[in-house]
């Protein structure tokens, strides 16, 4: 199985920086998934980590650290329509599934 | 690309009928997909595994004759909830398995049963 860790709220300033941290323990793992997903909407894809290191991608980097289980979503030059839920998640091994944390509710105030 | 669309977006139907819903994978074929169900500020629980031509994976505690799935061509998977009751209102997204096995997720359809 997998548990999936992820704060459950945080705030920050239109402009700021912010990092969502996730913590994961897994039977079997085979790349961490970030998605945004806005209230009452379905999630749309951010990024991809099966590796090792950091991926960027344009205001949005994503890390991973297997050996620590861990990975982090940084959101740079927010804006105020990143505020929304991020979602942290891990794919098995062999069957592709995605198991999700509870996800990370981002504010973005003026 | 990889743009999966839901349909119905919205739904109320009474205690007792049943409730299709479509997802379709509009610009790749996609021999798996995933439907999830969320309710009010929870995150995503995987319900089954959809794949083309084979019967569906349940996920534990997801009873397969309530919600069936059928999973007739490459690019649909439909899942019917029978004689749905209060309980089951809830918000319904599939996903579809593309390039570099990312999942993408359809739009939602919001299910609310009176």
């Amino acid at each position: 199985g997998q548990n999936i860790d992820q704060p459950t709220e945080m705030t920050a300033t239109e402009g700021a920086i912010v990092q969502i941290n996730c913590t994961y323990q897994t039977s079997g793992f085979n790349g961490l998934f970030w998605y945004q997903q806005h209230a009452g909407e379905a999630p749309t894809f951010l990024s991809y980590n099966v590796l090792d290191g950091l991926e960027e991608k344009g205001r949005f980097s994503s890390f991973l650290s297997r050996s620590k289980g861990y990975s982090y979503l940084l959101l740079k030059e927010l804006q105020m329509k990143d505020s929304a839920s991020y979602l942290c998640a891990v794919r098995d091994k062999g069957d592709y599934k995605l198991s999700f944390g509870a996800g990370t509710t981002v504010t973005v105030r003026a | 690309g990889a743009v999966v669309s839901q349909h119905p977006s919205w739904v109320i139907c009474k205690s007792g009928t049943s409730v299709k819903i479509e997802c379709r994978s509009l610009d790749f074929q996609a021999t798996t997909m995933f439907w999830y169900r969320q309710f009010p500020k929870q995150s995503l629980m995987l319900m089954a595994t959809s794949n083309e031509g084979s019967k569906a994976t349940y996920e534990q505690g997801v009873e397969k004759d309530k919600f069936l799935i059928n999973h007739a061509s490459l690019t649909l998977s439909t899942l019917t909830v029978t004689s749905a009751h209060p309980e089951d209102s809830s918000f319904y997204i599939c996903s579809a398995r593309g390039m570099r096995e990312t999942q993408y997720f359809g739009p939602g359809t919001r299910l609310l049963v009176l």
